[in-house]
């Protein structure tokens, strides 16, 4: 079945810390995608990152990077020297042709990044 | 490009009372889908719409409906409200073809439903 899972509630760190995120996935197909989204105390849902799971190559934006492993079934997100303004929670979401390309999120992480 | 409207954001309604949702989807993107956010559930997908035709469905009861119009914008409605229907319904939207792949979608800010 297809199944999203990030296993950390809540995490807190202080500014200028790393911290990292964890998402392992479920599906039965080879094809399918992968994405983080960001939601800030508004509510609105911010897109990060989409992949593919033919795409194993790390991606890093800025303060951001991302660690595919299709061995492991993980796409987890590392945000690097945090800052107050990372506190949000972060979805991770799998989309695949077997539940018709619909997304379906893990429960979510929430991140306090303290001053 | 403007981002994805939602309207309102804010709604206070009573038990048995019906509601009715916006969203304006990103322009030029033709298909919309519809989430409930609680926190007991978390995120949960209601519905997508293309070209005006629902194309999936998640596992809501009949009351929650929604359709599509021309100009690609969408309407989602709950009927016979109940207690549990207080959550944050976001709208998405997405240049996703019918048949294709998936592409990333762009969530409004949604819409905060109250039901007392």
């Amino acid at each position: 079945a297809q199944k999203v899972t990030q296993a950390q509630t809540e995490i807190s760190v202080v500014e200028k810390e790393d911290v990292t995120l964890d998402c392992v996935y479920e599906t039965r197909d080879t094809t399918y995608y992968l994405f983080w989204y960001k939601q800030p105390p508004s509510g609105e849902l911010v897109f990060l990152i989409r992949r593919n799971s033919f795409d194993e190559q790390n991606e890093i934006s800025g303060r951001y990077s991302w660690n595919f492993q299709k061995s492991t079934s993980s796409f987890n997100f590392t945000i690097t020297a945090s800052q107050v303004v990372d506190s949000a929670v972060y979805f991770c979401a799998l989309s695949d042709p077997g539940n018709n390309n619909d997304m379906r999120f893990g429960a979510g992480t929430r991140l306090t990044v303290k001053p | 490009k403007a981002g994805v409207t939602q309207t309102p954001r804010y709604l206070i309604k009573t038990r048995g009372q019906q509601v009715t949702l916006s969203c304006s989807p990103i322009s030029g993107h033709r298909s919309v889908s519809w989430y409930q956010q609680t926190p007991g559930q978390g995120l949960q997908f209601l519905f997508e719409y293309f070209s005006e035709t629902q194309r999936n469905k998640g596992n809501f009861p009949g009351r929650f409906s929604g359709r599509q119009f021309s100009n690609s914008r969408s309407e989602m409605n709950v009927s016979t409200l109940e207690l549990g229907d207080s959550a944050l319904y976001l709208c998405a939207s997405s240049s996703r073809v019918s048949g294709g792949v998936t592409d990333t979608q762009y969530f409004g800010p949604g819409t905060r439903l109250t039901v007392l």
